[in-house]
């Protein structure tokens, strides 16, 4: 199965900050990556589909790039309600697999 | 508009089954594939198989080696993920999903302890 591995694990940030997070597949997805945000008690939310497709309803702060192995998930002006975990997810191959997820906290 | 109506919080003893359903509204089961992802308790997100009405049941045998099966009722609309041989490790939230994985259901809480 395709490992799919993030980084960081967790981050600390300010508000207005600019945010990266990475996730690296163990082979090559193509664009068949995806990104989601999740908060506490909460069900995922898609944010950006097939590499860096945007969605319509999430904020435009998102944004993501990326294809083969290497992932980029950017928020930009990072505001408070982004506190949440964010994973990537490969549906490249069978089975389909999830990063193990980022953590960012708002300072 | 599609929604996922997930069934209630289980509580199931080792080596019972459980078999959770999600129900769909504002579309046809008939034409959408669902997918099932488990989430431990301060964990990270599992895919455990889906069901497509063309392709029939996809299991991640890897990780549930034969003890995952997923059915559906286009009659109800109603998709099923039955797991068998239930140990603490299944201990998790069951999330159905859209094909696309852009609409969830709400989860479910299924709890084994003895």
């Amino acid at each position: 199965e395709i490992v799919l591995t993030q980084s960081p694990d967790f981050q600390s940030v300010t508000p207005k900050e600019k945010v990266t997070i990475t996730c690296r597949a163990s082979q090559s997805v193509g664009s068949s990556l995806h990104w989601y945000q999740q908060k506490p008690d909460q069900s995922p939310k898609v944010l950006i589909k097939y590499a860096s497709q945007s969605i319509s309803r999430v904020p435009s702060r998102f944004s993501a790039s990326g294809s083969g192995t290497d992932f980029t998930l950017t928020i930009n002006s990072l505001e408070a309600e982004d506190a949440a975990t964010y994973y990537c997810h490969q549906s490249s191959s069978l089975p389909h697999t999830f990063g193990q997820g980022t953590k960012l906290e708002i300072k | 508009q599609v929604q996922l109506v997930q069934s209630g919080a289980e509580v199931k003893k080792p080596g019972a089954s459980v078999k959770v359903s999600c129900k769909v509204s504002g579309y046809t089961l008939a034409e959408l594939a669902i997918h099932w992802v488990r989430q431990a308790p301060g964990k990270g997100l599992e895919w455990m198989g889906s069901f497509d009405p063309e392709d029939g049941e996809t299991i991640n045998t890897q990780k549930f080696q034969g003890r995952v099966t997923l059915t559906e009722d286009t009659s109800t609309d109603t998709a099923y993920m039955e797991l068998s041989s239930l140990r603490s490790e299944d201990t998790a939230v069951y999330y159905c999903t859209t094909e696309a994985f852009d609409i969830w259901g709400l989860g479910t809480m299924v709890t084994v302890s003895s």
